[in-house]
């Protein structure tokens, strides 16, 4: 089955920062989702993106499927964004990327 | 639209009990998924319904695990009997034709002791 790689694993940053998540798969994607499960355990939809780029407020995601990765970008970073990244393709998660922004 | 509903929100049963989750999927959605998360092997896709037929459930562990999708607005996933390692948050998750964005319930999370 496909393969869904996520880094870093873990990432601490200032509140304030900007941040690159990378996604890295291992097939041809019909389907690829970037998901924030928050620290409640929510897992909320940030993100449709097989192809191209998107722009979300302060978050956009580019999706290279030719090179099978896609990059989430977090720009001036709030506590409120801490929580785990998840890009899932074809709907297999990789392991996620634990993000704490601290104030 | 409520989103995706996902019942009981937690559970605590004894080893050896049948235990049935249940899903109600966004109106008009076709698509049901149902994940299991744990700390050791993260979200898990256990089984993937398109139009109330079950499609793929290779990710389903053992036989003591099965899904139904009897309509649209509803699915149950049943562990009988259940285990300890069992214990995990269940997810359920909707999307429309062709598995576009993908919408989670909130969870169920199961502890069997």
């Amino acid at each position: 089955g496909i393969q869904v790689e996520q880094s870093p694993p873990d990432l601490i940053l200032q509140e304030g920062a900007n941040s690159t998540l990378r996604c890295n798969f291992s097939d041809s994607v019909n389907n690829l989702q970037w998901f924030h499960q928050n620290p409640w355990g929510q897992l909320i939809n940030l993100f449709y993106i097989p192809s191209g780029t998107k722009q979300n407020g302060r978050l956009s995601a580019t999706t290279v499927a030719t090179e099978r990765y896609s990059l989430l970008y977090i720009s001036s970073s709030q506590t409120t964004d801490s929580g785990v990244y998840f890009c899932a393709v074809d709907m297999r998660f990789g392991a996620g990327t634990r993000l704490t922004v601290k104030p | 639209d409520a989103g995706v509903i996902q019942s009981p929100r937690h559970e605590v049963t004894e080893m050896g009990q049948e235990v049935t989750l249940r899903c109600k999927p966004i109106s008009g959605h076709n698509s049901l998924f149902w994940y299991r998360q744990t700390m050791m092997r993260g979200l898990e896709l256990l089984i993937y319904f398109n139009n109330n037929v079950p499609i793929d459930d290779s990710g389903m562990p053992e036989d003591r695990f099965s899904a139904k999708m009897p309509n649209a607005s509803f699915s149950t996933l049943k562990i009988q009997p259940s285990e300890p390692r069992d214990s995990a948050v269940y997810f359920c998750a909707s999307s429309g034709t062709g598995v576009t964005e993908a919408f989670f319930g909130q969870g169920t999370r199961l502890t069997v002791v």
